[in-house]
């Protein structure tokens, strides 16, 4: 079965302040592909970023990095220096390969980011 | 702009009836996707569509229904069979049909409020 845990359901941090955002996830597949999404209080899901289960290299972008680790099943989100229009919820979610419409997301992690 | 639409943003619907979801992209793309979104939980897939006439059930499609008569449109129409209908509701869609992993994008949503 697949599966996404986010542990942590909601953060606060004060701006400025570095924060991780914990995705741990289930498969037996070999080939997968792992998301996050950031969700403002207007509704939109927002993409961020795509992993393929192949490619375990770190990726920065910009104040944003993220940390695929298979050995640990996990795929962890850090915000460098927060700002406040960090705010949101942010969602890991988990694609089988070949089974596009199989797309499991985690319950999410309410991020906020205080002045 | 290209993007994906969703109207209404709010929507208001007395029990027993039937209720239609808009969803138009401009962008292109084969797949279209129907999510419904609930207090504190990831996404849960209601319909998908990977080309024009053709759809299939998600997860949780009793209740629902829809149509793809047009490649930018994707109507999602909640029944009155759909016993607990009020939730945000999020439109997707991805590029080519062909590669079910191809990445989503989504709408702004509407939420759905049953009286």
């Amino acid at each position: 079965a697949q599966k996404v845990t986010q542990a942590q359901t909601e953060i606060s941090v004060v701006e400025k302040e570095d924060v991780t955002l914990d995705c741990v996830y289930e498969t037996r597949d070999t080939t997968y592909y792992l998301f996050w999404y950031k969700q403002p209080p207007s509704g939109e899901l927002v993409f961020l970023i795509r992993r393929n289960s192949f490619d375990e290299q770190n990726e920065i972008s910009g104040r944003y990095s993220w940390n695929f680790q298979k050995s640990t099943s996990s795929f962890n989100f850090t915000i460098t220096a927060s700002q406040v229009v960090d705010s949101a919820v942010y969602f890991c979610a988990l694609m089988r390969d070949n089974y596009g419409q199989n797309f499991v997301f985690g319950p999410g992690t309410r991020l906020s980011v205080l002045p | 702009d290209g993007g994906i639409t969703q109207s209404p943003k709010y929507l208001f619907r007395k029990e027993g009836q039937n209720v239609t979801l808009s969803c138009e992209q401009n962008l292109n793309h084969d797949a279209m996707y129907w999510y419904r979104q609930d207090p504190g939980q990831g996404l849960r897939l209601i319909y998908y569509s990977q080309i024009v006439n053709d759809f299939q059930k998600g997860d949780i499609a009793e209740g629902y229904s829809v149509s793809r008569e047009k490649k930018e449109s994707f109507p999602l129409t909640v029944t009155s069979a759909q016993k607990n209908p009020t939730a945000f509701y999020l439109c997707a869609s991805s590029i080519d049909q062909s590669r079910s992993t191809d990445t989503q994008y989504f709408g702004p949503g509407t939420r759905l409020t049953v009286l």
